[in-house]
């Protein structure tokens, strides 16, 4: 299984600055994902994190709010641009191989002010 | 959007009794996996059940899958108060890509009673 790490694991910003979000993987990996967890609720899914080029982006979520990048296969990057207390939240990263078991870090709990 | 939809939203037992919790998923899918996440911590991955299995166990885990019913069901026996926490299904979904993305359930709260 791979082991994933995000730093950092907590955060309290300022309405309107950037925190950029780091995902590493110990392994390889094939896929990488980016998910917003709301308190009490399931996970939503902002968008794939493709190495080498432009991360595809859900509905509702989009690159100049939530750029990413991921320059390997083992490494990626989440910011959440200008924020707002509305992005207050828990940011997790997941890794895998394709269409195999995909793991997840210990997410980011964010809080904007 | 949330592919899967799990029932029931919250489930109360007592110590030693089995938990069964269902998930119902919209498309076709190559597998499915279940999670448990204690609160407030990360996701812990507990199985995946590939399309063309109907059933799987991993000690006191029962998964099943039906994918003519297109519902998987997650059974916990002889619980215990550290299984407490919130288990969630996802289901893979294909891209236009050529990929596929991972799409999770509404998931069942799960309390343990000692």
């Amino acid at each position: 299984s791979a082991v994933i790490s995000q730093k950092p694991s907590r955060d309290i910003c300022q309405r309107g600055t950037s925190l950029t979000i780091q995902c590493q993987v110990d392994s390889q990996v094939t896929m990488m994902f980016w998910y917003r967890q709301q308190p009490g609720q399931s996970l939503t899914l902002i968008a794939t994190a493709n190495q080498g080029s432009e991360a595809t982006y859900e509905s509702g979520f989009v690159i100049d709010k939530f750029p990413i990048s991921r320059p390997n296969l083992t490494f990626s990057t989440l910011t959440v641009s200008n924020m707002s207390p509305e992005d207050s939240s828990i940011y997790l990263c997941s890794a895998g191989l394709l269409y195999n078991e995909q793991f997840f870090g210990p997410g980011t709990r964010l809080t904007v002010l | 959007s949330q592919q899967g939809e799990e029932d029931p939203q919250a489930l109360s037992i007592q110590e030693g009794e089995n938990a069964t919790m269902n998930c119902s998923y919209k498309t076709s899918i190559n597998n499915l996996q279940w999670y448990r996440q204690n609160s407030g911590r990360g996701l812990v991955h507990l199985i995946l059940i590939r399309s063309n299995e109907r059933e799987k166990h991993s000690g006191r885990l029962r998964v099943t899958l039906d994918t003519s019913k297109k519902s998987s069901s997650l059974l916990i026996t002889a619980s215990r108060a550290a299984d407490t926490a919130s288990y969630f299904c996802a289901t893979d979904e294909d891209t236009t890509s050529g990929t596929y993305k991972y799409i999770f359930g509404t998931g069942t709260r799960l309390k343990v009673l000692a």
